[in-house]
Protein backbone atom coordinates (compact mmCIF):
# COMPACT_ATOMS: atom_id res chain seq x y z
CA UNK A 1 0.00 0.00 0.00
CA UNK A 2 1.30 3.43 -1.08
CA UNK A 3 1.00 5.38 2.18
CA UNK A 4 2.55 8.16 0.70
CA UNK A 5 2.10 9.79 -2.78
CA UNK A 6 4.80 11.39 -4.65
CA UNK A 7 5.08 13.55 -8.05
CA UNK A 8 5.48 13.86 -10.41
CA UNK A 9 7.41 11.16 -11.07
CA UNK A 10 9.99 12.61 -12.80
CA UNK A 11 11.33 16.33 -13.49
CA UNK A 12 13.25 18.41 -15.91
CA UNK A 13 13.92 22.01 -15.03
CA UNK A 14 16.57 24.62 -16.75
CA UNK A 15 19.45 25.97 -14.72
CA UNK A 16 18.36 28.73 -12.31
CA UNK A 17 14.80 27.57 -12.12
CA UNK A 18 12.59 26.29 -9.70
CA UNK A 19 12.49 22.66 -8.83
CA UNK A 20 9.24 21.71 -7.07
CA UNK A 21 8.14 17.84 -5.85
CA UNK A 22 5.01 17.25 -4.26
CA UNK A 23 3.26 14.67 -1.21
CA UNK A 24 0.75 13.39 0.33
CA UNK A 25 0.29 11.34 3.08
CA UNK A 26 -2.68 9.12 5.14
CA UNK A 27 -1.85 8.44 8.05
CA UNK A 28 -2.07 11.21 10.93
CA UNK A 29 0.24 9.55 13.16
CA UNK A 30 3.12 10.54 11.35
CA UNK A 31 5.28 13.02 12.81
CA UNK A 32 8.36 13.66 10.87
CA UNK A 33 8.65 14.11 7.24
CA UNK A 34 12.21 14.17 5.67
CA UNK A 35 13.41 14.30 1.93
CA UNK A 36 16.05 12.25 0.66
CA UNK A 37 18.47 12.67 -2.25
CA UNK A 38 19.93 9.81 -3.95
CA UNK A 39 22.41 9.78 -6.31
CA UNK A 40 23.33 6.93 -8.96
CA UNK A 41 24.99 4.36 -7.34
CA UNK A 42 24.31 5.58 -3.33
CA UNK A 43 22.25 5.46 -0.68
CA UNK A 44 19.81 7.94 0.15
CA UNK A 45 20.97 10.88 1.98
CA UNK A 46 18.65 13.13 4.27
CA UNK A 47 18.63 16.78 2.17
CA UNK A 48 15.79 18.61 4.59
CA UNK A 49 13.15 17.45 7.63
CA UNK A 50 10.09 18.97 8.96
CA UNK A 51 7.83 18.25 11.89
CA UNK A 52 3.76 18.79 11.86
CA UNK A 53 4.30 22.04 14.12
CA UNK A 54 5.91 23.80 11.29
CA UNK A 55 4.69 25.26 7.93
CA UNK A 56 7.42 26.21 6.47
CA UNK A 57 11.80 25.08 7.06
CA UNK A 58 14.15 26.81 4.89
CA UNK A 59 18.35 25.46 4.26
CA UNK A 60 20.42 27.64 1.88
CA UNK A 61 18.63 27.04 -1.95
CA UNK A 62 15.51 24.11 -0.51
CA UNK A 63 12.70 24.30 1.32
CA UNK A 64 9.93 22.59 2.79
CA UNK A 65 6.58 23.62 2.68
CA UNK A 66 3.56 21.85 5.24
CA UNK A 67 -0.12 21.62 5.01
CA UNK A 68 -1.43 19.48 8.25
CA UNK A 69 -4.99 19.92 7.43
CA UNK A 70 -4.58 18.75 3.45
CA UNK A 71 -1.87 15.90 4.56
CA UNK A 72 0.31 17.47 1.89
CA UNK A 73 3.90 18.79 1.99
CA UNK A 74 6.22 19.63 -1.13
CA UNK A 75 10.05 20.54 -1.63
CA UNK A 76 11.24 23.41 -3.38
CA UNK A 77 14.80 23.74 -4.75
CA UNK A 78 15.43 27.38 -6.12
CA UNK A 79 18.03 28.21 -8.49
CA UNK A 80 18.03 24.78 -9.23
CA UNK A 81 21.70 23.17 -10.80
CA UNK A 82 23.09 20.41 -12.63
CA UNK A 83 24.13 19.21 -9.64
CA UNK A 84 21.36 19.09 -8.23
CA UNK A 85 20.30 16.34 -10.45
CA UNK A 86 19.43 13.09 -8.42
CA UNK A 87 16.46 11.20 -7.31
CA UNK A 88 14.23 12.61 -4.24
CA UNK A 89 12.39 10.87 -2.05
CA UNK A 90 9.93 12.24 0.29
CA UNK A 91 9.01 10.28 3.43
CA UNK A 92 6.75 10.52 6.18
CA UNK A 93 8.02 8.55 9.31
CA UNK A 94 6.44 7.75 13.45
CA UNK A 95 8.43 5.79 15.31
CA UNK A 96 9.92 2.60 14.12
CA UNK A 97 8.20 3.34 10.75
CA UNK A 98 9.19 5.48 7.78
CA UNK A 99 7.12 5.11 4.48
CA UNK A 100 8.84 6.55 1.27
CA UNK A 101 7.23 8.09 -1.47
CA UNK A 102 8.00 6.38 -5.14
CA UNK A 103 10.75 9.38 -5.74
CA UNK A 104 11.12 11.88 -8.39
CA UNK A 105 14.13 11.91 -11.30
CA UNK A 106 15.17 15.43 -11.28
CA UNK A 107 17.26 16.55 -13.74
CA UNK A 108 18.61 20.37 -14.02
CA UNK A 109 19.86 21.04 -17.57
CA UNK A 110 22.62 23.91 -18.13
CA UNK B 1 33.17 7.71 11.28
CA UNK B 2 32.65 4.63 8.96
CA UNK B 3 29.28 5.03 7.36
CA UNK B 4 26.77 1.88 7.25
CA UNK B 5 28.29 -0.77 5.19
CA UNK B 6 26.44 -3.71 3.43
CA UNK B 7 27.53 -7.06 2.26
CA UNK B 8 27.52 -8.09 -0.49
CA UNK B 9 27.43 -4.93 -3.05
CA UNK B 10 26.56 -7.38 -5.94
CA UNK B 11 25.34 -10.89 -5.89
CA UNK B 12 23.35 -13.16 -8.74
CA UNK B 13 20.78 -15.91 -7.58
CA UNK B 14 18.50 -18.32 -9.12
CA UNK B 15 15.51 -18.63 -8.76
CA UNK B 16 14.43 -21.02 -5.35
CA UNK B 17 17.67 -20.26 -3.84
CA UNK B 18 18.40 -18.19 -0.82
CA UNK B 19 20.14 -14.80 0.36
CA UNK B 20 21.42 -13.15 3.01
CA UNK B 21 22.69 -9.94 3.23
CA UNK B 22 24.54 -7.90 5.59
CA UNK B 23 24.59 -4.86 7.08
CA UNK B 24 27.08 -2.46 9.48
CA UNK B 25 25.29 0.04 10.85
CA UNK B 26 27.53 3.07 12.23
CA UNK B 27 29.26 2.71 15.49
CA UNK B 28 26.59 3.58 18.24
CA UNK B 29 23.40 3.16 16.21
CA UNK B 30 20.99 0.65 17.55
CA UNK B 31 18.70 1.02 15.19
CA UNK B 32 18.88 -0.64 11.56
CA UNK B 33 16.27 -0.59 9.42
CA UNK B 34 15.88 -2.68 5.63
CA UNK B 35 14.53 -1.09 2.30
CA UNK B 36 13.80 -2.58 -0.89
CA UNK B 37 14.16 -0.44 -3.75
CA UNK B 38 12.51 -0.53 -6.73
CA UNK B 39 12.01 1.23 -10.17
CA UNK B 40 8.73 2.46 -10.10
CA UNK B 41 7.71 1.43 -6.48
CA UNK B 42 10.53 3.59 -4.75
CA UNK B 43 11.45 2.63 -1.09
CA UNK B 44 9.46 -0.16 0.35
CA UNK B 45 10.07 -0.63 4.25
CA UNK B 46 10.67 -4.56 4.99
CA UNK B 47 11.57 -4.46 9.08
CA UNK B 48 13.53 -2.68 11.72
CA UNK B 49 15.00 -3.84 14.39
CA UNK B 50 16.31 -2.01 17.86
CA UNK B 51 18.56 -4.33 20.34
CA UNK B 52 18.13 -7.11 18.79
CA UNK B 53 14.46 -6.95 18.68
CA UNK B 54 11.96 -6.24 15.67
CA UNK B 55 9.73 -3.57 16.01
CA UNK B 56 8.21 -3.32 13.37
CA UNK B 57 7.55 -4.84 10.12
CA UNK B 58 6.21 -3.92 6.35
CA UNK B 59 4.13 -5.33 4.22
CA UNK B 60 6.65 -8.16 2.78
CA UNK B 61 6.15 -12.30 2.55
CA UNK B 62 7.23 -14.33 5.46
CA UNK B 63 10.16 -15.38 3.16
CA UNK B 64 11.67 -12.19 3.96
CA UNK B 65 13.35 -11.97 7.28
CA UNK B 66 16.36 -10.31 9.71
CA UNK B 67 17.51 -10.33 12.60
CA UNK B 68 20.42 -8.37 14.40
CA UNK B 69 23.61 -8.94 16.89
CA UNK B 70 24.37 -7.87 20.00
CA UNK B 71 26.70 -5.74 18.45
CA UNK B 72 24.09 -3.96 16.26
CA UNK B 73 25.23 -5.46 13.03
CA UNK B 74 21.65 -7.06 11.23
CA UNK B 75 21.44 -9.64 8.78
CA UNK B 76 18.04 -10.23 5.86
CA UNK B 77 17.18 -13.37 4.60
CA UNK B 78 15.27 -14.06 1.73
CA UNK B 79 14.05 -17.77 1.18
CA UNK B 80 12.68 -19.40 -1.88
CA UNK B 81 13.93 -16.05 -4.45
CA UNK B 82 11.77 -15.32 -6.89
CA UNK B 83 12.02 -13.07 -10.27
CA UNK B 84 10.43 -10.11 -8.56
CA UNK B 85 12.58 -10.16 -5.72
CA UNK B 86 15.78 -8.94 -8.11
CA UNK B 87 15.98 -5.44 -6.63
CA UNK B 88 17.77 -2.79 -4.38
CA UNK B 89 18.47 -3.75 -0.95
CA UNK B 90 19.25 -0.74 1.67
CA UNK B 91 20.19 -0.69 5.15
CA UNK B 92 19.65 2.40 6.96
CA UNK B 93 21.11 3.13 10.78
CA UNK B 94 20.40 5.59 13.60
CA UNK B 95 20.70 6.22 17.11
CA UNK B 96 17.64 5.27 18.22
CA UNK B 97 15.12 6.25 15.69
CA UNK B 98 13.97 9.53 17.84
CA UNK B 99 14.95 11.49 15.58
CA UNK B 100 13.81 10.08 12.22
CA UNK B 101 17.23 10.75 10.39
CA UNK B 102 18.43 7.41 8.56
CA UNK B 103 21.51 6.90 7.59
CA UNK B 104 21.77 5.06 4.11
CA UNK B 105 24.61 2.60 3.04
CA UNK B 106 25.33 2.09 -0.76
CA UNK B 107 22.78 -1.09 -0.50
CA UNK B 108 23.22 -4.88 -2.26
CA UNK B 109 21.72 -5.24 -5.80
CA UNK B 110 20.35 -8.63 -5.82
CA UNK B 111 19.77 -10.17 -9.64
CA UNK B 112 17.21 -13.05 -9.37
CA UNK B 113 17.19 -15.41 -13.25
Amino acid sequence: QQQVKQSPQSLIVQKGGISIINCAYENTAFDYFPWYQQFPGKGPALLIAIRPDVSEKKEGRVTISFNKSAKQFSLHIMDSQPGDSATYFCAASRVNDMRFGAGTRLTVKP
Amino acid sequence: KAGVTQTPRYLIKTRGQQVTLSCSPISGHRSVSWYQQTPGQGLQFLFEYFSETQRNKGNFPGRFSGRQFSNSRSEMNVSTLELGDSALYLCASSLAWTTGELFFGEGSRLTVL
